[in-house]
């Protein structure tokens, strides 16, 4: 059973658009959250996070927004650029000592 | 910059036999994980370490096996590889046994089919 979900599998997008890739949890006792981005035949790497006690962190043209009650988290991208094409890994902790979960990813696509 | 380097990019084996995945990290970083990445499972944990010579299951470890040996290096055994282990291997390095939700920093993978 899958702790961390991300629904659409992929998302299409316009350059100069705004990406928003959406992330689900079930577990109500994860306080950390992050974004990783991979590209193929690399690795993932790290994108920005947000612990539980925030509703919104911006980095950039990346912004993590965190709706506790309803858990669910959104990582939007504006405005997106063909660079930003790659999969999209949410990611969750249940506290500072604990293993980080991964959810299957969304490949993003972004459209010149 | 933090690098972390795994022995193989692609690895093809035979069914049953033994397979050393090897990882390095150069930030004496005192974490060290091991996932596998499947289509539409995303990554999952097989076993970690935050220290040399301790580990810890992750979530499927069945099948693995790991050693640390030294803080820089973090091995990867599977006994007797079978065809359901074809997948993506990657490993990943963190800075502090005291958090696990700190950034972690990921080698390339290792692709690696057995036959």
């Amino acid at each position: 059973d899958q702790q961390v979900k991300q629904n659409s599998p992929s998302l299409s997008v316009q350059e100069g658009r705004i990406s928003i890739l959406n992330c689900d949890y079930t577990n109500s006792m994860f306080d950390y959250f992050l974004w990783y981005k991979k590209y193929p035949a690399e690795g993932p790497t790290f994108l920005i996070s947000i612990s539980s006690i925030k509703d919104k962190n911006e980095d950039g043209r990346f912004t993590v927004f965190l709706n506790k009650s309803a858990k669910h988290l959104s990582l939007h991208i504006v405005p997106s650029q063909p660079g930003d094409s790659a999969v999209y890994f949410c990611a969750a902790s249940k506290t500072s000592y604990d293993k980080v979960i991964f959810g299957p990813g969304t490949s993003l696509s972004v459209i010149p | 910059d933090v690098k972390v380097t795994q022995s193989s990019r692609y690895l093809v084996k035979r069914t049953g036999e033994k397979v050393f995945l090897e990882c390095v990290q150069d930030m004496d970083h005192e974490n060290m994980f091991w996932y596998r990445q499947d289509p539409g499972l995303g990554l999952r944990l097989i076993y970690f370490s935050y220290d040399v010579k301790m580990k810890e299951k992750g979530d499927i470890p069945e099948g693995y096996s790991v050693s640390r040996e030294k803080k820089e290096r973090f091995s990867l055994i599977l006994e007797s590889a079978s065809t359901n282990q074809t997948s993506m291997y990657l490993c990943a390095s963190s800075l502090s046994r005291n958090r696990f939700d700190y950034e972690q920093y990921f080698g390339p993978g290792t692709r690696l089919t057995v036959t």
